[in-house]
């Protein structure tokens, strides 16, 4: 079973900031979060992973509360091609392969 | 650069039809992972390589399912006697070394779609 949670579906208005939240609550201490983004009929594409503090690249930012429980990723000016479903994923420093994927968010731009 | 590339990008097979799906990795990436998606869910895990070596297969659902990668390079997912549950998009994703953080890079994936 994943062992996230997020929303089903979100929409943002285009050059605004998009939040998609992640509840992880039973994340243990070895445990990486990752989030990837699917665009349709495209295979998955990474976007940011951290392990407690926040994390920036060109793409977006990871926020990571201070208990480790929740995460959010932050598309800071969101376009019309990030329309796509974001994946948050667990993942365990002592595993090198098996990523566990939920259902994702449904991130939805419009103009 | 050149990514991880997948052919065919879609096939169709009658039931009972075998099929083989190929995973051209990254140049020089160690590891290969091969997910399978059905529609509207997420990825779910198939087998894992380290080189030319199978580590995992746990996630293969049926002996009817079949992974290699004989050279360490290119790897060939093969699936006899199709089922229509078999029906899916199949993922394929190379690391660079088998570190627990190494970012996976997939592939456009193939839909099998059998009839």
């Amino acid at each position: 079973d994943a062992k996230t949670t997020q929303p089903p579906s979100m929409d943002c208005a285009e050059g605004r900031a998009a939040n998609l939240p992640c509840n992880h609550s039973t994340i243990s201490g070895n445990e990486y979060v990752y989030w990837y983004r699917q665009i349709h009929s495209q295979g998955p594409q990474y976007i940011i992973h951290g392990l407690k503090n926040n994390e920036t690249n060109e793409m977006a930012s990871l926020i990571i509360t201070e208990d480790r429980k929740s995460s959010t990723l932050i598309l800071p000016h969101a376009t019309l091609r990030d329309t796509a479903v974001y994946y948050c994923i667990v993942k365990s420093v002592d595993s090198n392969y098996q990523l566990i994927w939920g259902a994702g968010t449904k991130l939805i731009i419009k103009p | 650069g050149a990514g991880v590339s997948q052919s065919p990008r879609y096939k169709v097979a009658k039931r009972g039809q075998d099929v083989a799906l190929r995973c051209d990795p990254i140049s020089g990436h160690v590891s290969l992972f091969w997910y399978q998606q059905a529609l509207g869910q997420g990825p779910e895990f198939l087998t894992y390589f380290q080189n030319e070596a199978q580590l995992d297969k746990s996630g293969l659902p049926s002996d009817r399912f079949f992974a290699e990668r004989p050279e360490g390079s290119v790897s060939t997912l093969k699936i006899q006697r199709t089922q229509q549950e078999d029906s899916a998009v199949y993922l394929c994703a190379s690391s660079l070394v088998s570190g627990s953080t190494d970012t996976q890079y997939f592939g456009p994936g193939t839909r099998l779609t059998v009839l």
